[in-house]
């Protein structure tokens, strides 16, 4: 099983539409990524999460990243066809006091956007 | 402009033969990750390395190996014992200079066995 689960898998909306995209793990979160990506090419980064609570907006997309710091969801307000792709977040994993740099992502969620 | 490029972007490989991915960061980045990606699964990690001449296993090593001669390049060698090589490769790298940095990545190497 995932260790990062990601839902839903695949979301069909009107554009103008809000849309919200949710990623879970059973473990604590010590950091929260969020990228995009157009098929056949590489991820974009959007935002990282490290805070319980935390929240941050780049234009019309918010993450947040619960106080648990065990759940993150992607908000995008009044959608565009400029927003579709696949939305994919990772977590970052500690090793003691040292950073690896290592991520494990969630299976990522399809985004298409009607015009 | 700095960044990361891989090459080719389109490999074809029949079956039996290694095939080697290039993968060149100019970025000063200490980090460097390879990763595959299949439809609906996501990203898993096939090697990571932190610093040059040393590298560590990923969760899917098997069937592959890398190199890391200098701090710039990490190429991935896809060997003829992977059984199922056909994918979305994907490399990557990131700063161990600040914590939690995050990974920037290339455009991808869509392998396919013929």
């Amino acid at each position: 099983s995932q260790e990062l689960e990601q839902s839903p898998q695949s979301l069909i909306v009107q554009e103008g539409k809000n849309l919200t995209i949710n990623c879970t793990s059973s473990k604590t979160l010590y950091g929260l990524y969020w990228y995009k990506q157009k098929y056949g090419e590489g991820l974009i980064f959007l935002m990282m999460l490290q805070k319980g609570g935390e929240e941050k907006s780049h234009e019309k997309i918010t993450a947040k990243l619960d106080e648990k710091k065990q759940q993150s969801s992607l908000h995008i307000t009044a959608s565009q066809p400029s927003h579709a792709g696949i939305y994919l977040c990772g977590a970052a994993l500690l090793h003691g006091s040292s950073n690896t740099g290592k991520l494990i992502f969630g299976q990522g969620t399809t985004l298409q956007v009607k015009p | 402009d700095g960044g990361i490029t891989q090459s080719p972007k389109y490999l074809f490989r029949k079956e039996g033969q290694n095939v080697t991915l290039s993968c060149e960061q100019n970025l000063n980045h200490d980090a460097m990750y390879w990763y595959r990606q299949d439809p609906g699964q996501g990203l898993r990690l096939i090697y990571y390395s932190q610093i040059v001449n040393d590298f560590q296993k990923g969760d899917i090593a098997e069937g592959y190996s890398v190199s890391r001669e200098k701090k710039e390049s990490f190429p991935l060698t896809v060997t003829s014992a992977q059984k199922n090589p056909t994918a979305f490769y994907l490399c990557a790298s990131s700063s161990l200079q600040r914590p939690l940095s995050e990974q920037f990545f290339g455009p991808g190497t869509r392998l396919t066995v013929l």
